[in-house]
């Protein structure tokens, strides 16, 4: 159990081209989500901190209005990189925490990742 | 905010080699910690956790103690296999915002 997905797990685009990623939590619901992007061997960074049904949190010195996140379900999140630019290219990765259930206390789950190139 | 110093890596051992990986952490109140693994080419996992002071976290033959009066999670295993080989990552959980904070990672290498 606790399963997240994303799709498409690599996509490459042409520069001020969108690309949308999906994050989806298979076998429970996530009232929170969470994007990180992740540099080639260094850790990962919180960008954004998604709730269903209302706006997302964004961290200090991540666009908003480039990185666009819309949480319209329990079991989904989608991150939008608008207008993408090489620099953007990185590997972004969601997680979902369990609305529920007390064994999961503080955890969450991890999707794959997605690999985003940008020419 | 909450930050978290990992050693850092390579960390090269041999199998069956004793394994310590050092994890401080400075936080608001007493957060729960977490390690996560990273294998080639998979995302995260949960490898362990400690929800507050003296609790032993273990899984896989892995173990850490949550150590209140040093703020640390050191990770620990008597005896590595190959398969081991991956990044680990120490998190704790940021109370307030309920978010995850990582460590730089520090990558394992088990040679047999």
């Amino acid at each position: 159990g606790a399963v997240v997905s994303q799709h498409p797990s690599w996509v490459i685009c042409k520069s001020g081209t969108s690309v949308k990623i999906e994050c989806r939590s298979l076998d429970f619901q996530a009232t929170t989500m969470f994007w990180y992007r992740q540099f080639p061997k260094q850790s990962l960074m919180l960008m954004a901190t998604s709730n269903e049904g209302s706006k997302a949190t964004y961290e200090q010195g991540v666009e908003k209005d480039k990185f666009l996140i819309n949480h319209a379900s329990l079991t989904l999140s989608t991150l939008t990189v608008t207008s993408a630019h090489p620099e953007d290219s990185s590997f972004y990765i969601c997680s979902a925490r369990p609305s529920s259930g007390l064994q999961y206390f503080g955890e969450q789950f991890f999707g794959p990742g997605t690999r985003l190139t940008v020419l | 905010g909450d930050s978290v110093t990992q050693m850092e890596g390579p960390v090269t051992l041999s199998e069956e080699a004793f394994l310590t990986i050092n994890c401080t952490y400075t936080a608001t109140g007493y957060p729960s910690l977490f390690w996560y693994v990273q294998y080639p080419g998979e995302g995260l996992q949960l490898l362990l956790k400690a929800t507050k002071a003296d609790d032993k976290g273990s899984n896989k033959g892995f173990e850490a103690t949550y150590r209140k009066e040093t703020t640390s999670f050191h990770l620990e295993k008597g005896s590595v296999q190959v398969s081991d080989s991956a990044v680990y990552f120490c998190a704790p959980l940021d109370t307030g915002r309920r978010a995850l904070t990582f460590g730089s990672g520090t990558r394992l290498q088990v040679q047999p």
